[in-house]
């Protein structure tokens, strides 16, 4: 049971540059999400799924796009990198959307966009 | 403008010290809130929650208390140890947001032996 994993670990793009980063998870939780975690600004949502074919925008979601086809995996796509986007990028689930749910992160990635 | 903030600078304390950490927001009115611990290269761990309408919870070494008139949180590590040592952040449910939590940028502790 790995719970949440994340890859890759670590990634440098170009401006301009494509990538999804991975996010798979083997609890079965309905409820997944992506933040994005900066110097001084603590975690920012970017997107969330509450289950398979529902996704929405968090705080952050410009320049990112998601999808949630099945109930494992939440990948996140950056379509054309800009360097306002490095940052640690972490992925969390929680059994469903209520509220008293703890969530569980993953490992995180670590991008640079030069 | 809602706010929610941790104390910015470091808390550093001696072993076997109680630890107290501060969580304030403003303009929210949460349903929940939610302490976190976070160590370098990885990502938070939950340590506890505590509902609106609970003034306090605890789980061994920890304490929250959660005051929705002051609009403030207490999370207290009691007999603290270096292993202690961490970046905790705490996070609120917002009734009108769908359910998604609004993190504190954390707040870094280092327990000295």
């Amino acid at each position: 049971n790995a719970g949440v994993t994340q890859t890759p670990k670590f990634q440098v793009l170009k401006t301009g540059q494509s990538m999804t980063l991975q996010c798979a998870q083997d609890m079965n939780h309905e409820y997944m999400s992506w933040y994005r975690q900066d110097p001084g600004m603590g975690l920012r949502l970017i997107h969330y799924s509450v289950g398979a074919g529902i996704t929405d925008q968090g705080e952050v979601p410009n320049g990112y796009n998601v999808s949630r086809s099945t109930t494992e995996d939440f990948p996140l796509r950056l379509l054309s990198a800009a360097p306002s986007q490095t940052s640690v990028y972490f992925c969390a689930i929680s059994e469903s959307a209520s509220s008293y749910n703890e969530q569980f992160f993953g490992p995180g990635t670590r991008l640079t966009v030069l | 403008s809602q706010k929610i903030e941790q104390n910015s600078e470091a808390l550093n304390i001696q072993e076997g010290k109680t630890a107290t950490l501060t969580c304030n927001y403003t303009n929210y009115s949460p349903a929940y809130l939610q302490w976190y611990r976070q160590d370098p290269g990885r990502g938070p761990v939950f340590l506890l929650l505590i509902r609106e309408n609970e003034k306090e919870k605890r789980k061994e070494r920890l304490k929250v208390t959660f005051d929705t008139t002051l609009k403030q949180s207490l999370f207290h590590i009691t007999a603290s140890q270096p292993a202690d040592s961490a970046t905790y952040l705490c996070a609120l449910l917002i009734y009108n947001q769908g359910g998604k939590l609004i993190f504190g940028q954390g707040t870094e502790l280092s327990v000295k032996p």
